[in-house]
């Protein structure tokens, strides 16, 4: 199995444009998970789907953030319209179940100028 | 409010010598707890758990211990090797109560150096 795979691995964009960072999880799981790395906050969950059906979006931290699922095998995370405080990773990550832990992708550095 | 603590951002320890990393946490529901280890532009990797029905699990070089009463882990590389400098994360879980995703804390960068 390929991994998780996460696409673009970079994107500088100007403030006010949207982004959009795709995920393809590993085929059999059935949850996934998007967080963001900052240096002052860490690894952040955004967003996680079970089954494809958004559990829990109480981490987005605005509504320029939004995340889809519409099918096992593909994730979005958009942010419209980007913002310089958005420039961070974004890592996408899938899970069998929670005690077999989460596979993360190589995550996507987002750099809004 | 940061669920999960790791106060130390960096640390240094010499080739051969033991490296411990510390985790504090808040939530008394956490149940389960995992280290991830993440090298440069990769994304994180597991690495080892522990429930709260153990207060020790050991895989080769790393150990991992739990305080249940001072809601503290650490996690003991022994011996430390210049391929174990990384970010290591510290994650827990309410598992067995509620199923709920990983929460991590900030990281500590690990250096170590030959």
């Amino acid at each position: 199995d390929a991994g998780v795979i996460q696409s673009p691995r970079h994107e500088v964009t100007e403030m006010g444009q949207e982004v959009t960072l795709r995920c393809k999880p590993i085929s059999g799981h059935n949850s996934l998970f998007w967080y963001r790395q900052t240096m002052m906050r860490g690894l952040e969950l955004l967003i996680y789907f079970n089954n494809n059906v958004p559990i829990d979006d109480s981490g987005m931290p605005e509504d320029r953030f939004s995340a889809k699922m519409p099918n096992a095998s593909f994730s979005t995370l958009k942010i419209q319209p980007s913002e310089p405080r958005d420039s961070a990773v974004y890592f996408c990550a899938s899970s069998r179940d929670r005690i077999s832990g989460y596979t993360f992708g190589s995550g996507t550095r987002l750099t809004v100028v | 409010d940061q669920q999960v603590k790791q106060n130390s951002p960096s640390l240094s320890v010499q080739e051969g010598r033991i490296s411990i990393l510390n985790c504090d946490y808040t939530n008394s529901m956490f149940d389960y707890f995992l280290w991830y280890k993440k090298y440069p532009a990769e994304g994180p990797t597991f690495l080892i758990s522990i429930s709260s029905i153990k207060d020790k699990n050991e895989d080769g070089r790393f150990t991992v211990f739990l305080n249940k009463s001072a809601k503290h882990l650490s996690l003991h590389i022994v011996p430390s090797q210049p391929g174990d400098s990384a970010v290591y994360f510290c994650a827990a879980s309410a598992f067995y109560s509620g199923n709920t995703p990983l929460v991590f804390g900030k990281g500590t960068r690990l250096s170590v150096i030959a």
